[in-house]
């Protein structure tokens, strides 16, 4: 079973338009990650927030993290069409040993 | 691009055939991951490997086992083929277990079961 579920699964945006994404989780995390995957292939990682953390950013992307509503989102700033891929959230929870649980992914996709 | 290799990156099986998959991890990591992730879905833990040993496995029953070489090059294997079973299978290295850490994956090996 996934522990993520990423809203919305699919999102059509401009280029230069902001796009974000959200995940909500069912249990207690110790982190959570964002992933993002063109195409099928292998998974880029993109950010980690820790369970004590609330904000972080990196380059044009930023991420938030609500332990309390148990939910994170991705904002992907000036979007472009490079960004066109799918993201996913993934968690790694209390008791794992390392491995980290998927959402289903939002699929973005960037017009020209 | 990570330093993490599959192979092979296609592969045609038949139905209760057995495949074997393999990834060669970063250098410098000691922690190999394997995920299956079926079209439309994501990545699903099948186990991970520290230090030539299982330390942990997702819910996948015991035709799917590993292991783990001691240059923490790993493989997947599957007996008995099931349509199923037809995925991208997606290895993750990375160093050390439990803790928070950066996985980087490799670019995946597509079993199409026939």
């Amino acid at each position: 079973s996934q522990q993520g579920e990423e809203d919305p699964q699919a999102l059509s945006i401009q280029e230069g338009e902001n796009a974000t994404m959200n995940c909500s989780y069912k249990t207690s995390i110790n982190n959570l990650q964002w992933y993002r995957q063109n195409s099928g292939r292998g998974l880029v990682h993109l950010i980690l927030i820790r369970s004590n953390e609330r904000e972080k950013h990196s380059g044009r992307l930023r991420v938030t993290l609500d332990t309390s509503k148990k939910s994170s989102s991705l904002l992907i700033t000036a979007s472009r069409a490079a960004d066109t891929a799918s993201y996913f959230c993934a968690t790694e929870y209390g008791g794992s040993q390392g491995n980290l649980i998927f959402g289903k992914g939002t699929k973005l996709s960037v017009k020209p | 691009e990570t330093g993490v290799t599959q192979s092979p990156t296609h592969l045609i099986k038949t139905r209760g055939q057995q495949v074997t998959l393999r990834c060669s991890s970063q250098s410098g990591h000691n922690t190999v991951s394997w995920y299956q992730q079926a079209l439309g879905q994501g990545p699903q833990f099948i186990f991970q490997y520290y230090r030539e040993e299982e330390n942990g496995r997702g819910n996948f029953p015991p035709r799917f086992s590993g292991l783990q070489f001691p240059n923490y090059s790993s493989e997947l294997n599957v007996n008995a083929l099931e349509l199923d079973d037809s995925a991208l299978y997606l290895c993750a290295s990375s160093f050390g277990t439990g803790r928070a850490t950066e996985a980087f994956f490799g670019q995946g090996t597509r079993l199409t079961v026939v």
